[in-house]
């Protein structure tokens, strides 16, 4: 099946620090990417739709400021958590849809766990 | 009202047990419908689609009611490694985010 690769799996950083997370399809192109985040015991809960050469679209209660989002390429989108704080502490998820018959399937990155001190 | 509603469990079941999930969802106008299995701390992972017909992969089941906007998933004989968090997701449009519940977590004991 495709592959999303999501890089990286894990980061601590101290609090004020900007984090840089990619995503990128390996083996189709991503027309759209989602991004999510789950706290503990908390379901996926969506924060962005970014699709390719566009900006992207945020979820209600997401700054867009600090979350920044950039869908250069078909293959490749990133998410910067700006002057990350210890509340910004969480599991972050991409996943990537294709068009035509890969439209309705979502394919996952393995997720990036951050810990801001 | 949360858009996907499930149980959250535990559930804590010997190994060959049956055990069903239920779960609700808001949008009527839903189309797409999924159980996704995650394990502790890994991303999701797509279980099966979820069909208006039902749907079997082995020894798991899976039902949609579009009517009373319910779906299930049933596995039998419970294994060892069955044991994670089930998570019930809906899709309103091809190409959109995925609307997640919370998860049910299995317990799976010998």
């Amino acid at each position: 099946g495709a592959v999303v690769s999501q890089h990286p799996s894990w980061v601590i950083c101290k609090s004020g620090t900007s984090v840089k997370i990619e995503c990128r399809s390996l083996d189709f192109q991503a027309t759209t990417m989602f991004w999510y985040r789950q706290f503990p015991k908390q379901s996926l809960m969506l924060m962005a739709t970014s699709n390719e050469g566009s900006k992207a679209t945020y979820e209600q209660g997401v700054e867009k400021d600090k979350f920044l989002i950039n869908h250069a390429s078909l293959t490749l989108s990133t998410l910067t958590v700006t002057s990350a704080h210890p509340e910004d502490s969480s599991f972050y998820i991409c996943s990537a849809s294709g068009g035509g018959d890969l439209k309705n399937i979502q394919y996952f990155g393995a997720g990036t766990r951050l810990s801001v001190l | 009202r949360k858009e996907v509603e499930q149980d959250p469990g535990p559930f804590n079941v010997p190994e060959g047990a049956t055990v069903a999930f239920n779960c609700t969802y808001s949008n009527s106008a839903s189309q797409s419908f999924f159980w996704y299995r995650q394990d502790c701390r890994k991303e999701p992972k797509l279980l099966m689609s979820v069909y208006s017909s039902g749907n079997e992969d082995g020894r798991f089941t899976a039902q949609l009611n579009r009517a009373s906007q319910y779906i299930s998933l049933l596995i039998r004989d419970s294994k060892l490694s069955d044991s994670a968090t089930y998570l019930c997701v809906v899709n309103s449009q091809a190409g959109t985010a995925l609307i997640f519940g919370k998860g049910t977590t299995l317990s799976v004991s010998s």
